[in-house]
């Protein structure tokens, strides 16, 4: 089966400007969930995506959103970019209808640059 | 609140020697721990988790929930384990918000 996919791989985009990330999970996968990665904070969960509702939801601000298609494609929206959203965005699937952080498939990531 | 600790952002060591990468963790109800590993250009994957009780590529943990530690042991490290290691909870069962620790850096020099 192919991995999890993530596009676009790089995005460089100045303050205040919105972005969307898409994630495509493993084929049969209904789980997705976002983690924001940066050298600071490390890696941070922001949310997760069971059947195109939000299952779970990290500590992040109403600017990180998310929403989950019919075949289970996910993509994650930032709005109003501040500097501090550079960070490298992972996307994971997961085969179990509970989710849980052992199941999980991580994808490449996609490397958000804000400036 | 769920905190993980990993004290060491680099652990260096020599080829054959023992590995212990160190995790702590801060939970007040059953959590349910794994290691993830990362090489050098390739993704985030799962290395082991507690409830398995079992050995990946001669890793075990053990959980002690006295200490609240889930140390990552090998021991003897080879080349090909260079690799930045996560610990990571969770709660066990139902909904959860999984915790990530920064990250050690392991290093095995030949």
């Amino acid at each position: 089966k192919a991995g999890v996919t993530q596009t676009p791989r790089y995005l460089i985009k100045t303050r205040g400007q919105q972005v969307t990330l898409s994630c495509s999970p493993i084929s049969g996968h209904r789980s997705v969930s976002w983690y924001q990665q940066t050298p600071g904070q490390g890696l941070q969960f922001l949310f997760e995506y069971f059947s195109e509702t939000q299952r779970n939801k990290g500590n992040f601000p109403g600017r990180f959103s998310g929403r989950q298609f019919s075949n289970s494609r996910s993509e994650m929206n930032v709005s109003t970019l501040e500097l501090g959203d550079s960070a490298l965005y992972l996307c994971a699937s997961s085969p179990r209808p509970q989710g849980g952080t052992d199941t999980q498939y991580f994808g490449p990531g996609t490397r958000l640059t804000v400036l | 609140a769920q905190r993980v600790t990993q004290p060491e952002k680099l652990l260096s060591v020599f080829k054959g020697a023992p590995v212990e990468l160190k995790c702590n963790y801060s939970y007040s109800g059953s959590p349910e721990l794994f290691w993830y590993v990362q090489y050098s250009r390739q993704r985030l994957q799962l290395l082991l988790r507690h409830i398995s009780r079992e050995s990946i590529k001669g890793f075990t943990a053990d959980l002690n929930k006295g200490e609240t530690s889930f140390h990552l042991k090998k021991p003897f490290a080879q080349e090909e384990d260079s690799a930045m290691y996560y610990c990571a909870l969770s709660s066990a069962g139902g909904s959860y918000i999984p915790t990530f620790g920064r990250g050690t850096s392991l290093i095995v020099h030949p």
